[in-house]
């Protein structure tokens, strides 16, 4: 089983629509990154928590250490948010030198 | 700034032939990264460094070297390059303590056959 587990895998919706990607983890973590990978390929850090709520324009995300859980949300969503989004641990206790333990990625696609 | 540059973009290797993925960031980070892609799987670390002349293996680093003599620059060495090392590569830096962000490169797709 993997350290990290995203859900849906794929999420086709309609412009405007309020768009949840979760992500679940089976190991204790120091922090929680949001990433957005483009179609182009290029991967850019949308988000680090290690706890409550950030937001950040229209994409919101949430972690409940408790429940080992993290959520995505997007507002509004347009075609331009198309993009896989991924969500990726820090192991342990922190340190930064480990790097990130990844999910699979959710394929996101939004139609106008 | 030019961020995390690779090169090169795309490679076709024959098995058993060698090649360097370069890397280079211009932004002054300690930590740097390799991480490896492959279609439906999440991105997994081969190796990683935490400043000039220190380099320690990550989850994948079997079939992998790395060196890294100066601040910018980290190149990925593949010997004797296998099919199962086609894959995207990407390089990473990030400035530990003072920023969370990874700053990713490009990436370098690569097949091996």
């Amino acid at each position: 089983k993997n350290e990290v587990e995203q859900s849906p895998q794929n999420l086709t919706a309609q412009e405007g629509e309020f768009i949840t990607i979760n992500c679940s983890y089976s190991v204790g973590i120091s922090a929680l990154h949001w990433l957005q990978q483009h179609p182009g390929g290029g991967i850019v850090s949308l988000f680090m928590l290690s706890s409550g709520k950030k937001k950040h324009g229209r994409l919101i995300a949430t972690i409940n250490i408790q429940e080992k859980h993290s959520s995505l949300h997007i507002t509004a969503s347009h075609p331009r948010d198309s993009a896989v989004y991924i969500c990726a641990v820090e192991k342990g206790s922190g340190g930064g030198a480990d790097g990130l333990t990844f999910g699979k990625g959710t394929h996101l696609i939004i139609q106008p | 700034n030019a961020g995390v540059t690779q090169t090169p973009k795309f490679r076709i290797l024959k098995i058993g032939q060698s090649m360097t993925l370069q890397c280079t960031q211009d932004m002054n980070h300690n930590y740097m990264y390799w991480y490896r892609q492959d279609p439906g799987m999440g991105l997994k670390l081969i190796y990683y460094s935490v400043g000039a002349g220190i380099t320690d293996k990550g989850e994948v680093p079997n079939g992998y070297n790395v060196s890294r003599s100066t601040t910018e620059d980290f190149p990925l060495r593949l010997e004797l390059a296998a099919p199962s090392q086609t894959s995207v590569y990407f390089c990473a830096s990030r400035r530990w303590p003072s920023s969370y962000e990874q700053y990713f490169g490009p990436g370098t797709r690569l097949t091996v056959t």
